[in-house]
């Protein structure tokens, strides 16, 4: 069974970089077949798709965050990465990882983790 | 970007009922879209994926119709677990955006 898993600070001061990780077990983030992404939720709204990445490295951002959003992705440990620059209050937020399977869909998602921007 | 606009925003309906939610597309997106059930605390789940495609294991009460930009979500027979909040997905192109959200809840 494929499990997603995301670590990293729950708390950012602002101005600076949020950083976090999935670790992928139960399948190889190599696969052809699937693109793995990065996913936020502020509280009490929606979600909105921030960007992918494809086990080669090649990515895709969101336009309104790709000025401060990187994602790589490390196959030799099974994890991909999200790093947010510049961050402000605006950036709190519930952050899941998810698997993109062709078609764009999300079929298997993290638990999330909260990341709250304060001083 | 493509805007996705979801109706009602919440809804009142008793464990039995058959209910309705509808996504609409600010595009053509064909038949791009999918569907997610959110828990409180939990990820959102997929449920209908290419506007009627049932994920494995979805129970089959669940179905999705729809394409070009107007797409329904409908549950047969609710049951209590199915009270959450559900949310459209378009993935025609990047970025890809979600509906605001229908909170589905016990009357």
């Amino acid at each position: 069974q494929l499990q997603l898993q995301e670590s990293g600070p729950g708390l950012v001061k602002p101005s600076e970089t949020l950083s976090l990780t999935c670790t992928v077990s139960g399948g190889s983030i190599s696969s052809s077949s699937y693109y793995w992404g990065w996913i936020r939720q502020p509280p009490g709204t929606g979600p909105e798709w921030i960007g992918s990445i494809y086990y080669s490295g090649s990515t895709y951002y969101n336009p309104s965050l790709k000025s401060r959003v990187t994602i790589s992705v490390d196959t030799s440990k099974n994890q991909f990465s999200l790093k947010l620059s510049s961050v402000t209050a605006a950036d709190t937020a519930v952050y899941y990882c998810a698997r993109t399977s062709l078609g764009g869909l999300l079929d298997y998602w993290g638990q999330g983790t909260l990341v709250t921007v304060s001083s | 970007d493509i805007q996705m606009t979801q109706s009602p925003s919440s809804l009142s309906a008793s464990v039995g009922d058959r209910v309705t939610i509808t996504c609409r597309a600010s595009q053509s997106i064909t038949r791009y879209l999918n569907w997610y059930q959110q828990k409180p605390g939990k990820a959102p789940k997929l449920l209908i994926y290419a506007a009627s495609s049932l994920q494995s294991g979805v129970p089959s009460r669940f179905s999705g119709s729809g394409s070009g930009t107007d797409f329904t979500l409908t549950i047969s027979s609710l049951q209590p677990e199915d009270f959450a909040t559900y949310y459209c997905q378009q993935s025609y192109s990047t970025p890809y955006t979600f509906g605001q959200g229908t909170k589905l809840e016990i009357k």
